[in-house]
């Protein structure tokens, strides 16, 4: 149980193009999910928090209209990256909650290459 | 915000030894998670241990909340135990995590 999936699982794409990832909670309702980045041999940092029907919590310093975030459904989660640039190049990566429990289960991550 | 210190940052190890890795925070915690990224980046769910002591395996964590600690041992280490080890911890009550940088094993044949 508790399987979170992300697609696609890697991306090209040209620098001012935009790139949507998805991320789904597969046998789970999860009503908080949340949006990581990560650089090469760096930690996890937190982008935003996704509430299902409510706009995204972004962390200090991350552009909200530049990472739009939709909780459209209890199941899936969308980060799109609009008018990409080579220094959005990175690993994002998503994680859900099931419910109200506090543990968190991670997506297999999306790897973005701006050109 | 809350700070979190892992150590030690690298460990190299042999087949066959135990290890323990150690995750030192700065404030009291909701909750508390030590995952395994492997290779290829994905997380994996060691344990959820805000408090306490859990064993899995040839797994097992101590966390000491009134000492803002948490320890996670590795017995019997394979080379599939390789990897980056992150402890991650939840001061709020909005489930937001703070991750640590991380202890990467490498252990080898």
């Amino acid at each position: 149980g508790a399987v979170v999936s992300q697609h696609p699982s890697w991306v090209i794409c040209k620098s001012g193009t935009s790139v949507k990832i998805e991320c789904r909670s597969l046998d789970f309702q999860a009503t908080t999910m949340f949006w990581y980045r990560q650089f090469p041999k760096q930690s996890l940092m937190l982008m935003a928090t996704s509430n299902e029907g409510s706009k995204a919590t972004y962390e200090q310093g991350v552009e909200k209209d530049k990472f739009l975030i939709n909780h459209a459904s209890l199941t899936l989660s969308t980060l799109t990256v609009t008018s990409a640039h080579p220094e959005d190049s990175s690993f994002y990566i998503c994680s859900a909650r099931d419910g109200l429990a506090y543990e968190q289960y991670f997506g297999p991550g999306t790897r973005l290459t701006v050109t | 915000g809350i700070q979190v210190e892992q150590s030690p940052p690298d460990l190299i190890l042999q087949e066959g030894a135990n290890s323990t890795l150690r995750c030192n925070f700065s404030d009291s915690v909701n909750n508390l998670q030590w995952f395994h990224q492997n290779p290829w980046g994905q997380l994996i769910n060691l344990f959820y241990i805000p408090s306490g002591t859990k064993q899995n395996g040839r797994l097992s964590a101590t966390t000491v909340a009134t000492e803002r600690y948490s320890l996670l041992y590795i017995s019997s280490s394979q080379t599939t135990d390789s990897g980056v080890y992150f402890c991650a911890v939840d001061n709020t009550n909005a489930g937001k995590s703070t991750f640590g940088d991380g202890t990467t094993l490498t252990v080898k044949p």
